[in-house]
């Protein structure tokens, strides 16, 4: 059964630094995956996708992700935090029909 | 452009009562999907419609039904309220046969239920 799992339930970085958060996914084929960001309260917004080619996918706001088979991953990264980057960020994966399944989240702080 | 569209933002229901969720997609779409997301949950897939057909059911209660109407808007019904339905609901719509827009949609800003 597919399934995504996101190692770090919160993670706190300081404005300025880079930023990594780490998805793996558990796919038979190959994956169509996701990185989403949801604010307090708010809606679930699109940061970028992945469907095939080329493995490292830009994103807005400055995000990018990279896949890799290998490693069953797809981690997401920013070089320099803003703190307007605080929120809950889930990574998703596609399981047919459209219908995505979403890991646990990870909740991120930025400090000033 | 246009976005999804959810009614009502927020709601508040007293247990064993009936609440009716409204989603309406982005013009042209065909399909819609519904999830709940309980607190600090992640979002959890409920059901979907494409051309007014049920297309795919996940963990949906019994006492929850759904529809997808001719105008391609959606309701997701839901009775007999328990305090543990208290959730952000999200719907998401795209369009079926096109790759690129069956996946990575973006979601309505939510109908907050609250279950007292």
């Amino acid at each position: 059964a597919q399934s995504v799992t996101q190692p770090d339930i919160h993670i706190t970085v300081s404005e300025g630094a880079s930023l990594e958060l780490r998805c793996n996914y558990s796919y038979g084929a190959t994956p169509y995956l996701f990185w989403y960001v949801q604010s307090p309260g708010q809606g679930l917004q699109l940061l970028l996708k992945y469907f095939s080619g080329d493995t490292l996918v830009q994103g807005i706001k400055g995000f990018e992700a990279e896949f890799k088979r290998s490693q069953s991953s797809f981690n997401l990264r920013k070089p320099s935090v803003h703190w307007s980057d605080a929120a809950e960020y889930f990574c998703a994966v596609g399981a047919g029909g459209g219908k995505l399944i979403f890991g646990q989240g990870t909740e991120l702080s930025v400090k000033p | 452009a246009a976005g999804v569209i959810q009614s009502p933002r927020h709601l508040i229901k007293e247990k064993r009562e009936t609440a009716t969720l409204k989603c309406y997609p982005i013009p042209r779409h065909d399909t819609v999907y519904w999830y709940q997301q309980g607190p600090g949950q992640d979002p959890q897939f409920l059901i979907s419609f494409y051309e007014k057909m049920q297309s795919d059911k996940g963990s949906i209660p019994d006492r929850f039904s759904a529809q997808q109407f001719s105008d391609y808007h959606s309701e997701l019904n839901m009775s007999s309220l328990e305090l543990g339905d208290s959730a952000l609901y999200f719907c998401a719509s795209s369009v079926t046969g096109i790759i690129d827009y069956n996946y990575g949609y973006t979601f309505g800003s939510g109908t907050r239920l609250t279950v007292v």
